[in-house]
């Protein structure tokens, strides 16, 4: 069963839109770790954010913000008022406690076009 | 500065070929990690390493191998076995020993078959 959902694969929007990235996951683990990643049209993933599943508290950083919500297994990304720059192919990704190895379990990610 | 050197950044390979991809990092990183990244696919394990000179499968190994001889190093071959290998790979470490390290990534190879 897929454990990282993410429904868009594809959004475009006009340059200063808000724009929501939608992420569900899927876990048994009470104890896990979620994450989103940007990936740029150069290729490298950049690290965004980690929330750990006992901290459901909303976080912002300037532009960004993720709202994580436990009741509805969900760990959304809103970019506002967006820019150029923003467009890429966004991640979700989620770390269970129970696996050992430390993997990474990544969705099949959202790209993100960003009009001028 | 910190970080994953992957080398070559464009790779081409030809039918039959073994080719072998770079991967270095100079994190202190203990773990180490190949995606496979296909267009609409999002990120596949290959291999992940948590040690040097211990290796495990990923979801997709077939096809390719890994060494881990030294701490900073996990080159990644594609044998001539992998008979779709187009695709764009990255690498990846992470700290080991506290869980829920991100990882940190490389910039990425992209090979295709002559």
């Amino acid at each position: 069963a897929q454990k990282v959902t993410q429904a868009q694969t594809e959004i475009s929007v006009v340059e200063k839109e808000d724009v929501t990235l939608d992420c569900v996951y899927e876990t048994r683990d009470t104890t896990y770790y979620l994450f989103w990643y940007k990936q740029p049209p150069s290729g490298e993933l950049v690290f965004l954010i980690r929330r750990n599943s006992f901290d459901e508290q909303n976080e912002i950083s300037g532009r960004y913000s993720w709202n994580f919500q436990k009741s509805t297994s969900s760990f959304n990304f809103t970019i506002t008022a967006s820019q150029v720059v923003d467009s890429a192919v966004y991640f979700c990704a989620l770390s269970e406690a129970g696996n050992r190895d430390d993997k990474i379990i990544f969705g099949k990610g959202t790209r993100l076009h960003i009009l001028p | 500065d910190g970080g994953i050197t992957q080398s070559p950044k464009y790779l081409f390979r030809k039918e039959g070929q073994n080719v072998t991809l770079s991967c270095e990092q100079n994190l202190n990183h203990d773990a180490m990690y190949w995606y496979r990244q296909d267009p609409g696919q999002g990120l596949r394990l290959i291999y992940y390493s948590q040690i040097v000179n211990d290796f495990q499968k990923g979801d997709i190994a077939e096809g390719y191998s890994v060494s881990r001889e030294k701490k900073e190093s996990f080159p990644l071959t594609v044998t001539s076995a992998q008979k779709n290998p187009t695709a764009f790979y990255l690498c990846a470490s992470s700290a080991k020993g506290v869980f829920g390290q991100p990882q940190h990534f490389g910039d990425g190879t992209r090979l295709s078959i002559l």
